[in-house]
């Protein structure tokens, strides 16, 4: 499968701390994305990340890629209760840009 | 306001009844796909579509349908609902294939 697989399957953190979130794939790839999706509501796209790229910053989010290990993270700063979501990390894989490959997600829960 | 809108949102219904599921987009977007999310799989694309009458399988598309006859719009069709296909659906568009904006979902229910 190329599905990326991301880790900890949950997290739990307390307002204002940061979480990281890992994401690990196994094929060669374009770009790597992160997504967010409230519970049971659509995907919001977060982040792009090119494979020619190592980090990547926007507002509270700084997302990084190693293509060596086949990994990413994303790191949410000084979370907030409105955080709370499930983070999927998506791939393109090398054979085209259309079809993502979602891995099956972070639940992460802030707690005010 | 750019979106994707995806109707109904929710469904119930019976084995063997063929149903549509509609997907249209406001933005001009040359892509567009279909996922499914289930528990525990994540998300997995059924159908994408490139442009206007050019679509193509995905990882998951036994037993759906698509046609893409306009640019905005990209129909999923169940034409012998079984109860595997009970999921949340998704319907997805982007430019060039890049970010994508996802539509509300449905939530599909067969019996």
């Amino acid at each position: 499968s190329q599905q990326g697989e991301e880790d900890p399957q949950a997290l739990s953190i307390q307002e204002g701390e940061n979480a990281t979130m890992n994401c690990s794939y196994k094929t060669s790839i374009n770009n790597l994305q992160w997504y967010r999706q409230n519970s049971g509501r659509g995907l919001v796209h977060l982040i792009l990340i090119r494979s020619n790229e190592r980090e990547k910053h926007s507002g509270r989010l700084r997302v990084t890629l190693d293509t060596s290990k086949k990994s990413s993270s994303l790191l949410i700063t000084a979370s907030r209760a409105a955080d709370t979501a499930s983070y999927f990390c998506a791939t393109d894989g090398s054979t085209g840009a259309n079809n993502l490959f979602f891995g099956t997600g972070t639940r992460l829960t802030v707690i005010p | 306001e750019a979106q994707v809108t995806q109707n109904p949102r929710y469904l119930i219904t019976v084995t063997g009844k063929k149903l549509t599921v509609t997907c249209s987009q406001n933005m001009n977007h040359e892509y567009m796909s279909w996922y499914r999310q289930d528990p525990g799989l994540g998300l997995r694309q059924i159908y994408y579509s490139m442009n206007v009458e050019v679509t193509d399988k995905g990882d998951v598309p036994e037993g759906y349908k698509v046609s893409r006859k306009e640019k905005r719009n990209f129909p999923l069709i169940l034409e012998s609902p079984s109860p595997n296909q009970t999921s949340l659906y998704f319907c997805a568009s982007s430019f060039r294939g890049d970010e994508k904006y996802f539509g509300p979902g449905t939530r599909l229910t067969v019996l």
